[in-house]
């Protein structure tokens, strides 16, 4: 089975600007989450999204968004950068095995806000 | 707050020795511990999973479970530097499966 994809792998942008990244979740997997990492504050919980819907949500600020489409394909959505924003943005597919779920994580995006 | 608590490290261990990898977790009704692996540059690897208590092995790898003392260990026997990187102790809440990661102890095999 092919892994989590991720697109873009790199991306540059300034202040102001808004960003879209996309996660292809492994093929069957339809839960998808979003971290934000950072070497000061670490691996952080963005969201995730199950069948199209939010369904945890993490204490980010509403220039944050995500969505999920039928295909279990998402995207998630930063609106007005700031610097602070820089970080590698990881996500996440959950397999159920059992009656357990186990993440499994994509390349990320590394993004830097210039 | 959940909190996940690693010592941040690095740990420097020769080649072919023990390494002993520790994390503590605060929410007593957690049911599943994770372990992953990054290296500098790269998206966490998934290593070690375990759910009850005692340890289980997995090749070179062996992770211990102790839910009365809330703590959950990786062992890497027979250290390799391919096995210098950060590793990240994941522990999903009591009625969650989204895990709340550790800071990561950054380990150092030399040769």
């Amino acid at each position: 089975k092919a892994g989590v994809t991720q697109t873009p792998r790199y991306l540059i942008k300034t202040r102001g600007q808004q960003v879209t990244l996309s996660c292809s979740p492994i093929s069957g997997h339809r839960s998808v989450s979003w971290y934000q990492q950072t070497p000061g504050q670490g691996l952080q919980f963005l969201f995730e999204y199950f069948s199209e819907t939010q369904r945890n949500k993490g204490n980010f600020p509403g220039r944050f968004s995500g969505r999920q489409f039928s295909n279990s394909r998402s995207e998630m959505n930063v609106s007005t950068l700031e610097l602070g924003d820089s970080a590698l943005y990881l996500c996440a597919s959950s397999a159920i095995e059992g009656t357990r779920e186990t993440q499994y994580f994509g390349p990320g995006t590394r993004l830097l806000v210039l | 707050q959940k909190e996940v608590e690693q010592n941040s490290g690095p740990l420097s261990v020769p080649e072919g020795a023990i390494a002993s990898l520790n994390c503590t977790y605060s929410d007593r009704v957690s049911q599943s511990f994770f372990w992953y692996r990054q290296y500098s540059g790269k998206s966490p690897e998934l290593i070690m999973s375990i759910y009850s208590n005692g340890d289980k092995e997995d090749g070179r790898f062996t992770a211990q479970l102790n839910k009365a003392s809330q703590y959950v260990s990786l062992l890497i026997r027979d250290s390799q530097p391919s096995d210098s990187a950060t590793y990240l102790c994941a522990v999903p809440s009591g009625g969650s499966y989204i895990p709340t990661f550790g800071r990561g102890t950054s380990l150092i095999v030399h040769p």
